[in-house]
């Protein structure tokens, strides 16, 4: 099936650095990619959609310029976390779709940000 | 708005088990639905899906069937092994416009030997 891969699988840093995730589609092309958050014995919410050639659409509540988000070419996207607090901790999980309508996504294995 | 609500675990079962796992969902419409699920180490994975109402997906011997008139989608297996440990998310995928997946809060199955 298809894969999805992100990089890196977990970090740690000092508050207020920024961090920057990278979400492939390995053997895909995908103009989408979504970027959830998961936050301990919750479920994903998604922050935003990413898209290839135009800007991201950000969820309500979703701080944009908090979340940086490129898709830079049809099989890479990037979140960048910018200035990191410790509430920014949590768990990033990115996925791709693949195929007509959407329905099928292909999930990457996630990013634990622990900031500290 | 739309929304899923499942059951919360985590539960263990003994191998050769019967399982259920209840989901409920609130949507506009009538929306796809689906059963994902995180083996440790790994990236969620379609594990079924049913596109409309008193569809039944099935896959590894899981089960489920869109009920509409219950707002359901419980998960069923007859018998659980070892290898189904894993995160269960019941999801649907929103209609009209942008198309987005909204998830249950999940539920972790362990199976013991």
């Amino acid at each position: 099936g298809a894969v999805v891969s992100q990089h890196p699988s977990w970090v740690i840093c000092k508050s207020g650095t920024s961090v920057k995730i990278e979400c492939r589609s390995l053997d895909f092309q995908a103009t989408t990619m979504f970027w959830y958050r998961q936050f301990p014995k919750q479920s994903l919410m998604l922050m935003a959609t990413s898209n290839e050639g135009s800007k991201a659409t950000y969820e309500q509540g979703v701080e944009k310029d908090k979340f940086l988000i490129n898709h830079a070419s049809l099989t890479l996207s990037t979140l960048t976390v910018t200035s990191a607090h410790p509430e920014d901790s949590s768990f990033y999980i990115c996925s791709a779709p693949k195929g007509v309508g959407g329905e099928t996504q292909y999930f990457g294995p996630g990013t634990r940000l622990l900031v500290l | 708005g739309n929304s899923v609500t499942q059951m919360e675990g985590p539960v263990t079962l003994s191998e050769e088990a019967f399982l259920t796992i209840n989901c409920t969902y609130t949507a506009t419409g009538y929306p796809s639905l689906f059963w994902y699920v995180q083996y440790p180490g790994e990236g969620l994975q379609l594990l079924l899906k049913a596109t409309k109402a008193d569809d039944k997906g099935s896959n590894k011997g899981f089960e489920a069937t869109y009920r509409k008139e219950t707002t359901s989608f419980h998960l069923e297996k007859g018998s659980v092994q070892v290898s189904d440990s894993a995160v269960y998310f019941c999801a649907l995928l929103t209609q009209g416009g942008s198309e987005k997946l909204v998830f249950g809060k999940g539920m972790k199955l362990t199976v013991n030997p």
